[in-house]
């Protein structure tokens, strides 16, 4: 079956760095665009970052433009998130998600959601 | 950015009723809406896409209308796994989602 697991969460001081990956597994990962979108605590989605099927275009969030990069290992079926300067308000869960098949626009449903890796961004 | 705002913010129901969710968008999203659902702890479900296409493996009470600013989410009987948070989401232009609909046991 389809399934995403995240990993590299974890509690950094402000202005450090963090990098999360998502390991695909059950669909051919290099023929869809991937996700990132977080949810801080008891608050709703916000979408952060897509990469296409093919990683030749990248979009982003305003909030997060500059400081985070997405990217993908199609050969390792993994997407990753590099954040740097990291803020407070960065602090939530961070879902991979997939995207559109052999999509480039980044205009997409999430189908399905990994089960989420928690940052915590705190002195 | 389209800014998408969901009525009511909370919905009290007992199980066995009808659940009727609003979202609307500050400009036309066409039909290009979805809905998701998500329960305390666990990662959002694709419901509904296209505005009114159930996911894979989606029950027929959950349905979904609406094209251009205005659409719903209709759950025909409530079961007791359907108490949750459902969030609208477009995708007509860079992805952005709705607050959310609780719906709680009353």
């Amino acid at each position: 079956q389809v399934q995403l697991v995240e990993s590299g969460g974890g509690v950094v001081q402000p202005g450090r760095s963090l990098r999360l990956s998502c390991a695909a597994s059950g669909f051919t990962f290099s023929t869809y665009a991937m996700h990132w979108v977080r949810q801080a605590p008891g608050k709703g989605l916000d979408w952060v970052a897509v990469i296409s099927y093919d990683g030749n275009n990248k979009y982003y969030a305003d909030s997060v433009k500059g400081r985070f990069t997405i990217s993908r290992d199609n050969s390792k079926n993994t997407l990753y998130l590099q954040m740097n300067s990291l803020r407070a308000e960065d602090t939530a869960m961070y879902y991979c998600a997939r995207g559109g098949y052999y999509d480039t626009s980044g205009y997409n449903w999430f189908d399905p959601w990994g089960q989420g890796t928690l940052v915590t961004v705190s002195s | 950015e389209i800014v998408l705002t969901q009525s009511p913010a909370t919905l009290s129901l007992s199980p066995g009723e009808r659940a009727t969710l609003s979202c609307r968008a500050s400009q036309s999203v066409s039909s290009y809406l979805a809905w998701y659902q998500q329960k305390p702890g666990q990662a959002p479900r694709l419901l509904i896409y296209d505005a009114s296409n159930r996911a894979t493996g989606i029950p027929a009470r959950f349905s979904g209308s609406g094209s251009g600013t205005d659409f719903t989410l209709t759950i025909s009987t409530l079961e007791p796994e359907d108490f949750a948070v459902y969030y609208c989401q477009q995708r007509s232009n860079w992805p952005t989602f709705g607050p959310g609909t609780k719906v709680d046991i009353e």
